[in-house]
């Protein structure tokens, strides 16, 4: 069975400072995803990482994916208000066709002045 | 616009009351989906399909039934609906695979009183 851990769960940053989230899944996987969700709102897909030392830039995200160590990280430079949000990854079963994603619990980023 | 359509958007349940969620997607994906999103809990698959007319269970099917009888529309039925199903559920839609991630609807916020 396929595992999603994202740490930390909460996170609360200052403005201009820089934070990295990550993501760790228990089985091999050929795709990640990062998602964001504003408060009641639906979720956005911001980057999908298809290989192994994948790195996608938009801004001041940037995500990665280590397929070998199981492991896909969000970076976060010089953060600002408007990154305030739930942000969740998702890792891609290589389950043939019965193709599903499976999603960490989030972690809630509230970025203060 | 084109894109993943929910209803209702909002709806409060008596127990034991039944209740149909409609997802509609007008991108002519082959996979359909619903998710329920809890407090700390991430999102977790209830049922999916890959294609018209099949469904297979995800992580917590129990107490929901689900239909693709075309290819555009997933519904998501509670038969007699129960407090512990007071969520906000996710339907989304993909290609096979998906190369982009799931194209998800606004939710569905489900009251159970």
């Amino acid at each position: 069975e396929l595992k999603v851990e994202q740490n930390p769960l909460f996170l609360s940053m200052q403005e201009g400072k820089n934070y990295t989230i990550y993501c760790n899944y228990s089985t091999t996987s050929d795709r990640l995803y990062w998602y964001r969700q504003d408060p009641g709102k639906s979720l956005e897909s911001l980057f999908v990482l298809l290989s192994n030392g994948a790195v996608k830039q938009e801004g001041r995200l940037m995500a990665s994916l280590d397929t070998k160590a199981r492991l896909s990280t969000l970076h976060i430079t010089a953060a600002v208000h408007d990154l305030s949000a739930t942000y969740f990854c998702a890792v891609g079963n290589s389950g043939g066709s019965n193709y599903k994603l499976t999603f960490g619990k989030g972690t809630l980023l509230t970025v203060n002045p | 616009n084109a894109g993943v359509t929910q209803t209702p958007k909002f709806r409060v349940l008596k127990t034991g009351q039944s209740m149909t969620l409609l997802c509609a997607q007008d991108m002519n994906h082959e996979y359909m989906y619903w998710y329920r999103q809890d407090p700390g809990m991430g999102l977790r698959l209830i049922h999916y399909s890959v294609g018209e007319g099949t469904t297979a269970k995800g992580e917590v099917p129990d107490g929901y039934n689900v239909s693709r009888l075309k290819k555009q529309n997933f519904l998501l039925g509670l038969e007699s609906a129960a407090p512990s199903q007071t969520s906000v559920y996710f339907c989304a839609s993909s290609y096979i695979p998906p190369s982009y991630g799931y194209t998800f609807g606004s939710g569905t916020r489900l009251t159970v009183v």
